[in-house]
């Protein structure tokens, strides 16, 4: 079984400034593969960035990057330069390659406001 | 390309009146996946399906039911509505392993149930 914790329920960061967001896992799988989705107040569910378990190196996707500690099974998300479009709520996910139907389990979320 | 459409996108029900909830998608994915989003609780997995004519249960299928008779298609039924599944719907496809493993959402249905 997977769980994804997200210990903040709400984060505030000032325009242009910076903001990480934790994300904590726990697999069985020895294969997997972690998100962060965006949810705007449109509701719609935007893949913000994905990272490979057997990738050693972060990935990063313009003003978006991630901190991945496999050994601290850790995965946290960083915005730079924040804008005021990056107000949302943030989920992280996580999901096992030899899953059946490669299943995803979703952290609770973070509240991100971004202040002008 | 619409990508994965919800119908309907809002609805409000009684309690004990049946429904279903249609998702489309036109990526020739595989993979469809049925979720239920509530305050604090994030996306809970339902149902989801591997192909057509298959359907699996999710982490919370109880008081729901599921059919994938084409693989565009993935229909989620409330038999008889209860104010315990008032929520946010989200359907979701992805292809086969290989790709991405990315998922794919829809706008999502917002059911009340009174």
């Amino acid at each position: 079984a997977q769980t994804v914790t997200q210990s903040q329920p709400e984060m505030s960061v000032q325009e242009a400034e910076t903001v990480t967001l934790s994300c904590t896992y726990d697999t069985s799988e020895s294969d997997y593969y972690l998100f962060w989705y965006k949810q705007p107040p449109s509701r719609q569910m935007i893949l913000v960035i994905r990272q490979e378990a057997y990738k050693q190196q972060n990935a990063t996707e313009n003003r978006f990057s991630v901190n991945f500690q496999k050994a601290a099974k850790s995965f946290s998300l960083k915005i730079s330069d924040s804008q005021l479009g990056d107000a949302a709520m943030y989920f992280c996910a996580s999901g096992g390659r030899k899953s059946s139907g490669d299943k995803l389990t979703f952290g609770t979320g973070t509240r991100l406001a971004v202040r002008p | 390309n619409a990508g994965v459409t919800q119908t309907p996108k809002f609805r409000v029900l009684k309690t004990g009146q049946s429904m279903t909830l249609l998702c489309a998608q036109d990526m020739n994915h595989e993979y469809m996946y049925w979720y239920r989003q509530d305050p604090g609780m994030g996306l809970r997995l339902i149902h989801y399906s591997v192909g057509e004519g298959t359907t699996a249960k999710g982490e919370v299928p109880d008081g729901y039911n599921v059919s994938r008779l084409k693989k565009q298609n993935f229909l989620l039924g409330l038999e008889s509505a209860a104010p315990s599944q008032t929520s946010v719907y989200f359907c979701a496809s992805s292809p086969i392993s290989g790709g991405t493993y990315e998922q794919y959402f829809g706008p999502g249905t917002r059911l009340t149930v009174t």
